[in-house]
């Protein structure tokens, strides 16, 4: 069974605009939660990261957003450059103690010029 | 700082060949993982390691799966027998404090097993 989903597969977004992706969870002690970004033939990068203390962290032009009542995550991309055209991932982790990040599938976000 | 190095780049080979994936991880991190992503299970956890000492190999798929790091500075992960379901990209990642801090990733390493 998934315990992190990305039901979208792929994005496409005018440049300019905002991109939303979206990542749900099934896991109640996840507590802490990642982005990862992948270009072709590289390996992930790290991105932007929330605590479930929070529900919101932004990092220019990219914001985290949490609702742990819905078990939802959601990452905005705000403006939306061709260069953040990639596969982003979602992670969660049960955070201290914890060393068991589970990643979801991804989702392939396209921003057109 | 060069980041993770994983060699080689692609790996092709035979059904039943033993394959060897190496890994050195960023300086001064004290945690190792092995990642293995395919298109059906995405990004799965292998085995990681704490101060050169494996912690965690319950996502080890077979006794065909081995892993050691001899020392700080040196992983491997090896495949013996190889059979084409092994067929994926296999990731090294290192941290300095577990899953609490980002992992960094290496480029990976395409297997292919025919």
């Amino acid at each position: 069974d998934q315990q992190v989903k990305q039901n979208s597969p792929s994005l496409s977004v005018q440049e300019g605009r905002i991109s939303i992706l979206n990542c749900d969870y099934t896991n109640s002690m996840f507590d802490y939660f990642l982005w990862y970004k992948k270009y072709p033939a590289e390996g992930p990068t790290f991105l932007i990261s929330i605590s479930s203390i929070k529900d919101k962290n932004e990092d220019g032009r990219f914001t985290v957003f949490l609702n742990k009542s819905a078990k939802h995550l959601s990452l905005h991309i705000v403006p939306s450059q061709p260069g953040d055209s990639a596969v982003y991932f979602c992670a969660a982790s049960a955070g201290a103690g914890s060393y068991q990040l589970t990643f979801g599938k991804g989702t392939k976000l396209s921003v057109i010029p | 700082d060069a980041g993770v190095i994983q060699s080689p780049r692609h790996e092709v080979t035979e059904m039943g060949q033993e394959v060897t994936l190496r890994c050195k991880p960023i300086s001064g991190h004290d945690y190792l993982f092995w990642y293995r992503q395919t298109m059906m299970r995405g990004l799965e956890l292998l085995i990681y390691f704490n101060n050169n000492v494996p912690i965690d190999d319950s996502g080890m798929p077979e006794d065909r799966f081995s892993a050691k790091m001899p020392n700080a500075s040196f992983s491997t992960l090896k495949i013996q027998p190889s059979e084409p379901r092994d067929s994926a990209v296999y990731f090294c990642a290192s941290s300095l404090d577990g899953f609490n801090s980002p992992l960094h990733f290496g480029n990976g390493t395409r297997l292919t097993v025919t």
